[in-house]
């Protein structure tokens, strides 16, 4: 059974780089999408990019946070990260990954809160 | 972006009830639109996929139905354990979008 993992800094200074990794296990990086998907305090929803990895890397991202964001990918570690930069107040919220498996999302990380300090 | 309204927003409902939550499409979304349920404090949980394919181990009191641009997700006798929020989301194109969400309360 596909299990995720979300890892990294749970406070990002304004204006820095936040970086998280979701760590799979029960299933292959390779041959599948995977999504980062946050939601801010109290709210819903959204959606930032998937990546799909088969050799070579297959990425879309989400318009509205285009220009501040890089996802990649860890074969060798069966890992995918996210990086957000220039962050704002705005961007403090829980991040989830999970896997995308044919248009649904089916596994879930437990998500991981991310606050962003003035 | 295709945009997802939900209704009602919030709804306040009592063990044994049926309820039905609505999702709308800003355009046609085929049957690629998906329900999860999220309990607080927890990551979403898909519950139905493809507008009306039930995932396995949902119990068999969640029901969703629709194509094109109008959904349903409806559960019959509610049972203490779903009362959380429910989102509709659209897959049938990038970016994936949600709706706002529907809180369910007792």
């Amino acid at each position: 059974q596909v299990q995720l993992q979300e890892s990294g800094p749970g406070l990002v200074q304004s204006s820095e780089t936040l970086s998280l990794t979701c760590s799979v296990s029960g299933d292959s990086i390779s041959g599948s999408y995977w999504s980062w998907i946050r939601q801010p305090p109290g709210q819903g929803l959204e959606w930032i990019g998937f990546i799909y990895y088969n050799g070579n890397a297959d990425i879309t991202y989400n318009p509205s946070l285009k220009s501040r964001v890089i996802i990649s990918v860890d074969t060798s570690k069966n890992q995918f990260s996210l990086k957000v930069t220039s962050v704002t107040a705005a961007d403090t919220a829980v991040y989830y990954c999970a896997r995308d498996s044919a248009h649904y999302m089916d596994a879930w990380g437990k998500g991981t809160t991310v606050t962003v300090s003035s | 972006d295709i945009q997802m309204t939900q209704s009602p927003s919030s709804l306040t409902t009592s063990v044994g009830d049926s309820v039905t939550i609505t999702c709308r499409a800003s355009q046609n979304v085929r049957s690629y639109l998906n329900w999860y349920q999220q309990k607080p404090g927890e990551a979403p949980r898909l519950l139905i996929s493809a507008a009306s394919s039930l995932q396995r181990g949902v119990p068999s009191r969640f029901s969703g139905s629709g194509s094109g641009t109008e959904f349903t997700l409806t559960i019959i006798s509610l049972q203490p354990e779903d009362i959380a929020t429910y989102y509709c989301q659209q897959s049938y194109n990038t970016p994936r979008t949600f709706g706002q969400g529907t809180k369910l309360a007792i």
